[in-house]
């Protein structure tokens, strides 16, 4: 059983272009969380979504930051119009169900991107 | 606003020795506290903790929680150059929120 992927493993680019980043989580799991941690920082959470939807966007930027999970395919989390500050590594992480007691989330490698 | 926070922020030791890290917790309606080791790649999962004074053990690594007094500890024996590597923790609150609630880890190098 594969667990979750992400790609591209490391991204470059420039000041002003789009990265876009994608998930796919372990088979059988429903549900997506992306996080962003920073140089020296802990994990923040950004974004939980389920199939076609976006349930919890409250870590999520406002601006130029979009995720989504289609029925069909790989999680994508896009960031437009990058700026250097969104230099970080973004994980991808994924759970089998949400319910009364915790659910584990399994971690993608994470993406790491550089903004030129 | 819900915080965790780790201590040491990084340690050295020799092959061999035990250590212990520590995670303290400050979340609403805390629900449970997992565990993470990062190496160079994906957070790999170690243990989740509910319930308090039930220690959880795998090999030799173990960890127990402490709801009143709002802290976890992470022991590792023996340890071994593997075992370098960040260890992450984490707290999660009520039922209906999804999002960990994570440390900065606490950054392990073990020497041969």
């Amino acid at each position: 059983n594969a667990g979750v992927m992400q790609n591209p493993r490391h991204l470059v680019r420039r000041r002003g272009q789009e990265a876009r980043l994608r998930c796919s989580p372990m088979k059988g799991h429903s549900h997506v969380y992306w996080y962003r941690q920073l140089p020296e920082e802990g994990l923040k959470f950004m974004v939980y979504l389920q199939k076609e939807n976006i349930i919890d966007e409250s870590g999520m930027p406002k601006e130029r930051f979009s995720a989504e999970f289609p029925k069909e395919g790989p999680s994508i989390l896009r960031i437009q119009q990058v700026v250097r500050g969104d230099s970080a590594a973004y994980f991808c992480a994924s759970s089998l169900r949400q319910g009364v007691l915790a659910e584990t989330q399994y971690f993608g490698p994470g993406t790491r991107l550089l903004v030129l | 606003e819900d915080k965790v926070v780790q201590s040491p922020l990084s340690l050295v030791v020799h092959e061999g020795d035990t250590v212990t890290l520590n995670c303290s917790y400050e979340v609403t309606n805390f629900r449970s506290l997992l565990w993470y080791k990062q190496e160079k790649k994906a957070p790999t999962f170690l243990f989740m903790l509910t319930s308090s004074g039930i220690e959880k053990k795998s090999g030799r690594l173990s960890s127990i929680l402490d709801k009143k007094e709002l802290f976890s500890i992470l022991n590792i024996t023996a340890t071994q150059t593997g075992d370098s590597a960040i260890y992450l923790c984490a707290g999660l609150g009520p039922l209906g929120t999804y999002k960990y609630i994570f440390g900065t880890g606490t950054r392990l190098k073990v020497l041969a």
